[in-house]
């Protein structure tokens, strides 16, 4: 079965510092990939998706891009944090006519 | 774009009292639609699913019903448990959008002794 290996749990990082999560895809190929935010006492928010290598589309703007430099690999970048980017980060994945598969998530407090 | 909208919660019950979580979605396509379920502690998982128009889906008591007409896949459980705290999450996945997951904003359910 699909998993989605996210790390860290947890990360508290500085304001201005930069920020790297990465999920990675085991069990299936060529997946949609997802990164969600869930801020305090919100929802699900996407941030980005993509369909495959090098594909990104991003819903929101903001301070944080995202890459997929290889089929099952998946990244959340930022250069500098800021305060608002604390929240919940989620990976999630799924494939055509299946359900979606999800990291456990980062936690993350910024500073 | 794709949107889906739920109740907001926190919506606090009672054990064995009904629980009904509205969710309405638009969608440019025809969606599959979802719930999802995240415990206290714990990762989102599938609660149930439904691919077409009428289908049910059902699973640990809770069932919901796609409603083309209305655009909506509301929750429903008869008799709610302490075990069924948890935010719910609604979310479509549309073939006319690459199938992309929208999710609604969850609701947050606590059901007390």
């Amino acid at each position: 079965s699909q998993t989605i290996h996210q790390w860290p749990a947890t990360l508290v990082q500085p304001v201005g510092s930069p920020l790297s999560l990465e999920c990675t895809v085991e069990g299936t190929s060529n997946p949609n990939l997802y990164w969600y935010r869930q801020a305090a006492g919100r929802g699900l928010q996407l941030l980005f998706y993509s369909v495959g290598i090098g594909q990104i589309s991003s819903e929101v703007p903001q301070n944080l891009s995202a890459s997929r430099p290889q089929d099952r690999q998946f990244i959340l970048s930022s250069k500098k944090l800021l305060l608002s980017d604390s929240g919940f980060y989620l990976c999630a994945g799924d494939r055509v006519n299946t359900e979606a598969f999800f990291g456990q998530g980062t936690r993350l407090t910024v500073v | 774009g794709d949107s889906v909208t739920q109740m907001e919660g926190p919506v606090t019950l009672s054990e064995e009292a009904f629980l009904t979580i509205n969710c309405t979605y638009t969608a440019t396509g025809y969606p599959s639609l979802f719930w999802y379920v995240q415990y206290p502690g714990e990762g989102l998982q599938l609660l149930l699913k439904a691919t077409k128009a009428d289908d049910k889906g059902s699973n640990k008591g809770f069932e919901a019903t796609y409603r083309k007409e209305t655009t909506s896949f509301h929750l429903e459980k008869g008799s709610v448990q302490v075990s069924d705290s948890a935010v719910y999450f609604c979310a479509l996945s549309d073939p006319n959008a690459g199938n992309k997951l929208t999710f609604g904003g969850g609701t947050r359910v606590l059901v007390k002794p």
